[in-house]
C-alpha cells in the first residue's frame, strides 16, 4: 500500500479483557516496529521483526503483550487481560532494510482505552 | 540505560521568530535522527545524521550532529504555523535495532 496502515484507528475495552491491533506495512519492507506513545511522551520501543521473527522483543513490557508476524508482512499485536495502564497510542512503523540507520515510516496509530 | 535529553520541552514562539530545540547525550550517538508529530498525528521522518559535525538543511530547518556525536540540534528560521507540532530527536544503538525517542519539544506557532 501507499503508507503504514493500523486498523482500528481507536478501540475502546473493558479492564481485562483482550484486544489485537492489526499493521499492515508498506509493501517491501521487511523490517516492521511495534511502539506504545503516551500523552506528552515521545514514542516508546515494543518490538522489531526483520521478515517473521521478532529480533528484538526486549521493550514488551510483560507477558501479557505478545506480537505476531507470521508471513513478514502483516503483524498484530495481542493485549491479553487489559489494563487501565495500556491505555495509550500504539504507533507502527516499518522500514526497508531495518538497517538501523533507515527511515523509519509510521502509520497513524491505534489509539487504545481501556475503562 | 542510555537516554536522550531534550530541551525545552516547550516552545512559544510569535510567527517570524526563529526556533531551536537540542537533544543531549550523555553517550557518544552512532546516529540521530529527528521527527515531527503533528496534534492528532503520527511521527514522520525529518533527516538522518551519522557523522560528527554533520550540517544539514531542509528550506528553513537547520540540523547539527555536534563534533563529540553526543549533542544534536534543530533549527527553525522564521518559524510559520505549519511548523507547529512536537519535534523528537531519536536514536539507536550500536547493533541494535531499536530507535529509542527523546521526550520531545512542543512548539507553538502564536500567528
Amino acid at each position: 500500500g501507499a503508507g503504514v496502515s493500523q486498523t482500528p484507528s481507536n478501540k475502546v475495552t473493558e479492564k481485562g479483557k483482550y484486544v489485537e491491533l492489526r499493521c499492515d506495512p508498506i509493501s517491501g519492507h521487511t523490517a516492521l516496529y511495534w511502539y506504545r506513545q503516551s500523552l506528552g511522551q515521545g514514542p516508546e520501543f515494543l518490538i522489531y521483526f526483520q521478515g517473521t521473527g521478532a529480533a528484538d522483543d526486549s521493550g514488551l513490557p510483560n507477558d501479557r503483550f505478545f506480537a505476531v508476524r507470521p508471513e513478514g508482512s502483516v503483524s498484530t499485536l495481542k493485549i491479553q487481560r487489559t489494563e487501565r495502564g495500556d491505555s495509550a497510542m500504539y504507533l507502527c512503523a516499518s522500514s526497508l532494510t531495518g538497517i538501523h540507520n533507515t527511515e523509519a515510516f509510521f502509520g497513524q496509530g491505534t489509539r487504545l482505552t481501556v475503562v | 540505560g542510555q537516554q536522550v535529553m531534550q530541551i525545552p520541552q516547550y516552545q512559544h514562539v510569535q510567527e517570524g521568530e526563529d526556533f531551536t530545540t537540542y537533544c543531549n547525550s550523555s553517550t557518544t550517538l552512532s546516529n540521530i535522527q529527528w521527527y515531527k508529530q503533528r496534534p492528532g498525528g503520527h511521527p514522520v521522518f525529518l533527516i538522518q545524521l551519522v557523522k560528527s559535525g554533520e550540517v544539514k538543511k531542509q528550506k528553513r530547518l537547520t540540523f547539527q550532529f555536534g563534533e563529540a556525536k553526543k549533542n544534536s540540534s534543530l533549527h527553525i528560521t522564521a518559524t510559520q504555523t505549519t511548523d507547529v507540532g512536537t519535534y523528537f530527536c531519536a536514536y539507536s544503538g550500536a547493533g541494535s535495532y531499536q530507535l529509542t525517542f527523546g521526550k520531545g519539544t512542543k512548539l507553538s506557532v502564536i500567528p
